[in-house]
């Protein structure tokens, strides 16, 4: 079946370091991706997404790249700070059919930054 | 407005009580989506509101029951839960349905005793 999933579930860095998170995934018509942070007790926030049409997006401070060759997607995160401290998850987005609307979530990668 | 709201924050309940977890958003979304998540575990779907029809129910159990009375409103009717229900639960909306962004509220904690 599809899946979506991370390479490491822990990341520690220092303050003004940059970060790297990185995702696999398996359905390769997958066309819409997206990365969520979540801090404890909230709600999944929106980040940055990339369409299956491009290789690299870049936002304030993040950016995200698109391998579909080997079904790998990354997010950069620069001069990363103590309030970016949290759980990033990646997740696809059906590709088509009855899998529209369907977000598929990755098993999260805890961010952790140190001052 | 450019969020989506969901009350209550936290819920404790019973297993024999009825409850609803209610949700809007104001960023004229014609989908609405519920999910559930477990501690350290991503969101998982449970339904989907495509212009106030469902059309997915991730095989959810009927003691949970969805609803959308319209396009900015979507409920979630709970009865009979067991202990393992407990979570938080999240509503989301994205502006069609189709392959585009789901923007999520901060959801609400629920305690099945």
């Amino acid at each position: 079946g599809e899946s979506v999933g991370l390479h490491l579930p822990t990341l520690s860095v220092q303050e003004g370091d940059n970060s790297i998170i990185n995702c696999a995934y398996s359905n390769s018509a997958s066309d819409y991706f997206i990365w969520y942070k979540q801090e404890s007790g909230k709600g999944p926030q929106f980040i940055i997404d990339i369409r299956s049409n491009m290789d690299k997006r870049q936002g304030q401070r993040v950016t995200v790249l698109l391998n579909k060759t080997v079904k790998h997607l990354s997010l950069q995160i620069a001069a990363t700070q103590p309030g970016d401290s949290a759980v990033y998850f990646c997740a696809e987005n059906g590709a088509g059919g009855t899998s529209y609307g369907k977000l598929t979530f990755g098993q999260g990668t805890i961010l952790t930054v140190h001052p | 407005d450019t969020e989506v709201t969901q009350t209550p924050k936290h819920l404790v309940m019973g297993m024999t009580n009825k409850k609803s977890l209610k949700c809007e958003q104001h960023m004229g979304h014609r989908a609405m989506y519920w999910y559930k998540q477990k501690a350290k575990k991503p969101p998982e779907l449970m339904f989907v509101y495509s212009y106030e029809k469902l059309s997915i129910n991730e095989s959810v159990p009927s003691r949970f029951s969805p609803e959308c009375p319209n396009s900015s409103l979507l409920n979630l009717h709970l009865h009979a839960l067991q202990p393992e229900d407990s979570a938080l639960y999240l509503c989301a909306s994205s502006p069609t349905g189709l392959t585009d962004t789901q923007y999520f509220g901060p959801g609400t904690r629920l305690t099945v005793l």
